[in-house]
């Protein structure tokens, strides 16, 4: 069974530093990984997701995420984190007709 | 405005009594389905819908019914609530079904058992 697991449960990082939040999955086949975004009070918004071709992915408000399937990873970054960025991140897996696995979340607060 | 909307948005109830959250979404999606959410789980997949009259479980639907019969609907029903239900649920849709299809999700609804 796909699974994922999202190793930090809250991050805190200072405005305008960098941001890397780290996503692990256990699949047998290539996956197609995702990342959603949860703010306050809000339903979650996917930021990107890949599933073939560059490795190296871009999404919406300035984030990107790294596929390294020796890794078994899909983390994402973002070189300067905004206040408003602070949230909770999803990392998800599925594959084909397949329903989407969540990881635990992580919550990432954003200090002055 | 393309959107997922639930309602209602908080609800307070006591256990046993039969309730009823509704979904609708106006995008002409396929696909809709429950999760809910509860602190250091992530979301969990209740039910889902490919179609209409089409519904199939998720990974944790005890306790909980659904109905699709009409595409833009996708009511989730607890007949007899208790308080391991008090979650945060959420619906979501997709123009198709399939993992690589983008899923848009409604705001959400904060559910009290007592």
């Amino acid at each position: 069974a796909q699974s994922v697991t999202q190793p930090d449960i809250h991050i805190t990082v200072s405005e305008g530093a960098s941001l890397e939040l780290r996503c692990n999955y256990s699949y047998g086949a290539t996956p197609y990984l995702f990342w959603y975004v949860q703010s306050p009070g809000q339903g979650l918004q996917l930021l990107l997701k890949y599933f073939s071709g560059d490795t190296l992915v871009q999404g919406i408000k300035g984030f990107e995420a790294e596929f390294k399937r020796s890794q078994s990873s899909f983390n994402l970054r973002k070189p300067s984190v905004h206040w408003s960025d602070a949230a909770e991140y999803f990392c998800a897996v599925g594959e084909g007709y397949s329903t989407l696995t969540f990881g635990k979340g992580t919550m990432l607060l954003v200090s002055p | 405005e393309a959107q997922v909307t639930q309602n209602p948005r908080y609800l307070i109830t006591v256990t046993g009594k039969k309730l009823t959250v509704t979904c609708s979404q106006n995008m002409n999606h396929e696909y809709m389905s429950w999760y809910r959410q509860d602190p250091g789980l992530g979301l969990r997949q209740i039910y889902y819908s490919m179609n209409v009259e089409v519904t199939d479980k998720g990974d944790v639907p005890e306790g909980y019914k659904v109905s699709r019969k009409e595409k833009r609907n996708f009511p989730l029903i607890l007949e007899s609530p208790s308080p391991n239900q008090t979650s945060l649920y959420f619906c979501a849709s997709s123009l198709h079904t399939g993992a690589l299809e983008t899923q848009y999700f409604g705001p959400g609804t904060r559910l009290l058992v007592l």
